[in-house]
């Protein structure tokens, strides 16, 4: 299994643009949770989605929004971007909604706004 | 809202001396605190979380509700310990996947 899997892994955007990034999860992982991480600092939870629905939001703008679809991988939408969202986007599967306590992490995919 | 707090940004240390990486928290209900580790090109992972109780590459955490704190031990730290090492809480009653990450302390072991 190639673990948790994020695409792009790199992208460049202007101010104003929009942004899909992609992850597909562990196989059998039924969770997908989204993070963003500023530089210098930790990860910065957005999103959760179990079986399909939000499980949790963090405190971000109406302009985040995400999704999950039936075979479990997630899109992450961005609009509006500013440079402020600038940053290495994450995403972390788990078993179930993470009883086991762990979560799998892919590499990120990082987002630079010009 | 809860907070973690890592006030080490970076901790350099000689092999074989003991490290200790340090967390604090801040939230008034029962939180469960984990430690996550990641090595040079590699993905953020689990170390260890404090409910298993157990010692992870020599590592160990205890959880100190008195003083809001889950400090990361090793009494001898290894060259290949170094790495960055988040520390994390769940909230009791939420879902695992919503993790508060510290900022984080990049750990260097020197030979």
């Amino acid at each position: 299994d190639a673990g948790v899997t994020q695409s792009p892994t790199h992208l460049i955007k202007t101010r104003g643009q929009q942004v899909t990034l992609r992850c597909s999860p562990i196989s059998g992982h039924k969770s997908v949770s989204w993070y963003q991480q500023v530089l210098g600092q930790g990860p910065q939870f957005i999103f959760q989605y179990y079986e399909k629905e939000e499980r949790g939001r963090g405190n971000f703008p109406d302009r985040f929004s995400a999704r999950q679809f039936p075979n479990y991988s997630s899109e992450l939408n961005v609009n509006a971007l500013l440079l402020g969202d600038s940053a290495l986007y994450l995403c972390a599967s788990s078993e179930g909604q993470g009883e086991t306590g762990e979560l799998f992490f892919g590499e990120g995919s990082r987002l630079t706004v010009l | 809202a809860q907070r973690v707090t890592q006030p080490e940004k970076l901790l350099s240390v000689f092999k074989g001396a003991p490290v200790e990486l340090k967390c604090n928290y801040s939230y008034s209900g029962s939180p469960e605190l984990f430690w996550y580790v990641q090595y040079s090109r590699q993905r953020l992972q689990l170390l260890l979380r404090h409910i298993s109780r157990e010692s992870i590459k020599g590592f160990t955490a205890d959880l100190n509700k008195g003083e809001t704190s889950f400090h990361l031990k090793k009494p001898f730290a290894q060259e290949e310990d170094s790495a960055m090492y988040y520390c994390a809480l769940k909230k009791g009653g939420t879902s695992y996947g919503k993790l508060t990450f510290g900022q984080g302390t990049i750990l260097t072991v020197h030979p």
